[in-house]
């Protein structure tokens, strides 16, 4: 079965700390992919998103990810995180050119920043 | 602009009692998705709609039911809930289903099933 898998269940860093949340995925083949972000107490939000290209891929708010297809990874990087990325990160794959795929998440990495 | 809308925002039932959770959005996309949010375990696709008229499952469809008459409008039915079910609720939806669209998520709804 097709799946993603987020092995950082509960991350704490300090401010200015660097960041990287592991994400693999099971498909094969063509895929997309996305990371999500949920700050407390609300609902779900784009960070990034893979389809084609340069693998490296930057987002919103200084994230970037790094798709290695060798790896079947996509894994998540800040170079220093703030108090204010405290919340929960969930990576997100879809098999790619089928007008029937869903999107498949994983369980989630709760980032937890000390001041 | 809403994006999307759900309601009710938070809601307790009482086990074996019907209970719809709406969805509504104003952005004209085709599919639409329902998800269930549990500690530990992300989120899971309970149905989802690809354009109106037409319904799918997901990984955990049983003890729900969708319909989807038109566009905009997608709710989601517990026909018999169960304490299992005490989730939060999200509806998302997208410009097509599959092809990379990305998702956008409503608000959600906090359900306990007493």
């Amino acid at each position: 079965a097709q799946s993603v898998s987020q092995h950082n269940h509960h991350v704490i860093l300090s401010e200015a700390a660097s960041l990287e949340l592991g994400c693999n995925y099971s498909y094969g083949g063509t895929v997309n992919l996305f990371w999500y972000v949920q700050y407390p107490g609300q609902h779900l939000q784009l960070l990034l998103k893979y389809f084609s290209g340069d693998p490296l891929v930057k987002g919103i708010k200084g994230f970037e990810a790094e798709f290695i297809k060798s790896k079947f990874s996509f894994n998540l990087r800040k170079p220093s995180v703030q108090w204010s990325d405290t919340a929960e990160y969930f990576c997100a794959a879809q098999k790619g050119y089928s007008s029937a795929s869903k999107i498949i998440f994983g369980s989630g990495t709760r980032l937890s920043i000390r001041p | 602009i809403a994006g999307i809308t759900q309601a009710p925002t938070s809601q307790i039932l009482a086990a074996g009692r019907r209970m719809t959770l709406r969805c509504t959005q104003d952005m004209r996309h085709n599919a639409m998705y329902w998800y269930r949010q549990d500690l530990g375990l992300g989120l899971r696709l309970i149905h989802y709609s690809n354009t109106a008229g037409t319904t799918g499952k997901g990984e955990v469809p049983d003890g729900y039911s969708v319909s989807r008459a038109n566009t905009d409008d997608f709710p989601l039915t517990l026909a018999s809930a169960v304490p299992s079910q005490t989730s939060v609720y999200f509806c998302a939806s997208s410009g097509e289903l599959g092809q990379g669209y990305e998702q956008f998520f409503g608000p959600g709804t906090r359900l306990t099933v007493l």
